[in-house]
């Protein structure tokens, strides 16, 4: 079965510092990987997404993230937190399609702290 | 514009009651779901449908039921069985082997 971790439950960073969100996961295969942002009391909103090819990826705020097998990691960086940044973060991975609906399987999340 | 609706956004019940959430999408997605989520333990997927008049279980289904009549909407009735009902619940969808989901804003339900 597939799993995600997230170890960080709460990270604070200074406006204009650099941030990097761990996450590790467990799949028998290469997996999709995919990093969402909630703010509060909201649904979620995907950054980005990894299916295959280039190990670094791009999306949307200033996000990336790289997919390292070796190490079953799936980091996500920003070089420059600003202040609207504050959120929760969920990792989540999935099984490439069969043309099943997509089973994901989501992290517990990382609680974002900015301070000013 | 073409997303998912899920309504009441705040719904209050007394204990023993069931109660129905909404969940409509207009992004022509063959697949939905529904999520609990509950502060500190992400999502849980609670049913998912890939098709109209079909659905399956998924990891906390017990207490829940869902029906999928149109394409367009994945109601989800919490039942008096549910011990634990108050949290926030996520509405889902995708298209048929599309892994990427889109959610809807949410529900927060509060059992009294």
């Amino acid at each position: 079965a597939q799993s995600v971790t997230q170890p960080d439950i709460h990270i604070t960073v200074s406006e204009g510092a650099s941030l990097e969100l761990r996450c590790n996961y467990s799949y028998g295969a290469t997996p999709y990987l995919f990093w969402y942002v909630q703010s509060p009391g909201q649904g979620l909103q995907l950054l980005l997404k990894y299916f295959s090819g280039d190990t670094l990826v791009q999306g949307i705020k200033g996000f990336e993230a790289e997919f390292k097998r070796s190490q079953s990691s799936f980091n996500l960086r920003k070089p420059s937190v600003h202040w609207s940044d504050a959120a929760e973060y969920f990792c989540a991975v999935g099984a490439p399609g069969t043309g099943t609906a997509s089973k994901l399987t989501f992290g517990t999340g990382t609680r974002l702290q900015v301070t000013l | 514009d073409g997303g998912i609706t899920q309504s009441p956004k705040y719904l209050f019940r007394k204990e023993g009651q069931n109660v129905t959430l909404s969940c409509e999408q207009n992004l022509n997605h063959d697949a939905m779901y529904w999520y609990r989520q509950d502060p500190g333990q992400g999502l849980r997927l609670i049913y998912y449908s890939q098709i109209v008049n079909d659905f399956q279980k998924g990891d906390i289904a017990e207490g829940y039921s869902v029906s999928r009549e149109k394409k367009e909407s994945f109601p989800l009735t919490v039942t008096s069985a549910q011990k634990n009902p108050t949290a926030f619940y996520l509405c889902a969808s995708s298209l048929m082997g599309g892994t990427e989901q889109f959610f809807g804003p949410g529900t927060r339900l509060t059992v009294l």
